[in-house]
This record gives C-alpha cells, structure tokens and sequence, in this order.
C-alpha cells in the first residue's frame, strides 16, 4: 500500500495564478482532510471531507476550495494564489466509524507540498 | 476550538539523555495522537492514545483526559530522535487540532 499521496512535491507560482493539490489514498478510509504547515507553528486544518460527497471548512478555509473527487481522492484548488499561501501543504486520511464514541481511528499523513508563492 | 499547548517548545540533549514533553489541551477530546515530523518533513505516527499509557521500543506516551494532558517519553535518546515533536487532539465530529510542537535536537 502506498498510503497517502500527494502531487506535486514542489511548486512555484504567480500570485494570481491558480493550481490543483492533488491527493489520494489507497487504505480504503472515509475521511480525508487539508492542512497547511507554515514555520514555527502546528498545522491548520482547511478543509475536511467527512465522507465521500461531503466538504467541511476548517480553520484557515479562505482562498481555497475542495472537490472529494471519490472515496480515495480529495483535492485542493487555489484559484488565485497569494504570497500568504506559501506553505506545505498536507493531505491526510482516516477511518472515521460513526456511532462508537471515542472510537475513532488515527490519522495518517501524506509526505506534504512545498508551494511557494511569488 | 480547542486548544493543545506543548512545552517546552525547544530541547537539546545529549545522546543518550531522557526528556519528558507534555502536551496540554483545554477541553475533552476524543482521542490523541503524537507524531514526529523529521527532517525532511515527514510526520510520522508514533502513538494513537485517549488514556493510559503505551510503549514503542524507546518512546511511551501516557495521556491523562480526566486532567487533560499528555506526556512522551524518549529515552536513551539518539540522533536520529531529533526533529519536530506534534500532539493533536481530536474533537468534535471529526477534527484534529495540533499544537506548535516541541523541537528536539540530540546531539552526538
């Protein structure tokens, strides 16, 4: 199993530009999420996607948008990207089991995106 | 949200040193992971823990939620150990909040 994936490892932009962050999963989990990491800080969620056809704002939402593509894929659009979105950006995914509590499984993590922009 | 503050937020040891870092977080949660971010950005899973207290090989982790705090445990630290050191809490329906980290560095 490869895990989480992610394309690209590294981009740079324009501001204004736009640009698709691709992810996939192969552990067949419902859940799947986008953070960014920016230095000295933890990661910020931006969106979640609870369940295939469902999308969710997370803490940090402004700029971007997300397309739950199927069960394994979840991207992330910048439309018009700004030098305040130079940041890693990081996929993740989990087998959410509703109904049992505390229950919940871990997450795991995609190796991230490096994207700068200019 | 809820808040997950992590102390202290810089550590050096010596190889072969022990060090303690907590991770406090203010309301219930569902659930808390540690992860360790490497250096070359990898966040690698280390413990999945609500309460008690697990071992993996050098690294425990023990979480308190009654008292709402976490606690890892690296001994007879090695260099590889070094890099970023994450708590996160899970809340509500379906979140994750991270704290800023502890950054650890062992020296040779």
């Amino acid at each position: 199993n490869a895990g989480v994936t992610q394309t690209p490892k590294f981009q740079v932009l324009k501001t204004g530009q736009s640009m698709t962050l691709q992810c996939a999963q192969d552990m067949n989990h419902n859940s799947m999420y986008w953070y960014r990491q920016d230095p000295g800080m933890g990661l910020r969620l931006i969106y979640y996607s609870a369940s295939e056809g469902t999308t969710d704002k997370g803490e940090v939402p402004n700029g971007y948008n997300v397309s739950r593509l199927n069960k394994r894929e979840f991207s992330l659009r910048l439309e018009s990207a700004a030098p305040s979105q130079t940041s890693v950006y990081f996929c993740a995914s989990r087998m959410r089991v509703p109904g049992q509590g505390s229950s919940y499984n871990e997450q795991f993590f995609g190796p991230g995106t490096r994207l700068t922009v200019l | 949200g809820i808040q997950v503050e992590q102390s202290p937020p810089d550590l050096i040891l010596q190889e072969g040193a022990n060090s303690t870092l907590r991770c406090n977080f203010s309301d219930s949660v569902n659930n808390l992971q540690w992860f360790h971010q490497n250096p070359w950005g990898q966040l690698i899973n280390l413990f999945y823990i609500p309460s008690g207290t697990k071992q993996n090989g050098r690294l425990s982790a023990t979480t308190v939620a009654t008292e709402r705090y976490s606690l890892l445990y690296i001994s007879s630290s090695q260099t590889t150990d070094s890099g970023v050191y994450f708590c996160a809490a899970l809340y509500g329906n379906n979140r994750l909040a991270f704290g800023k980290g502890n950054q650890v560095v062992v020296i040779p």
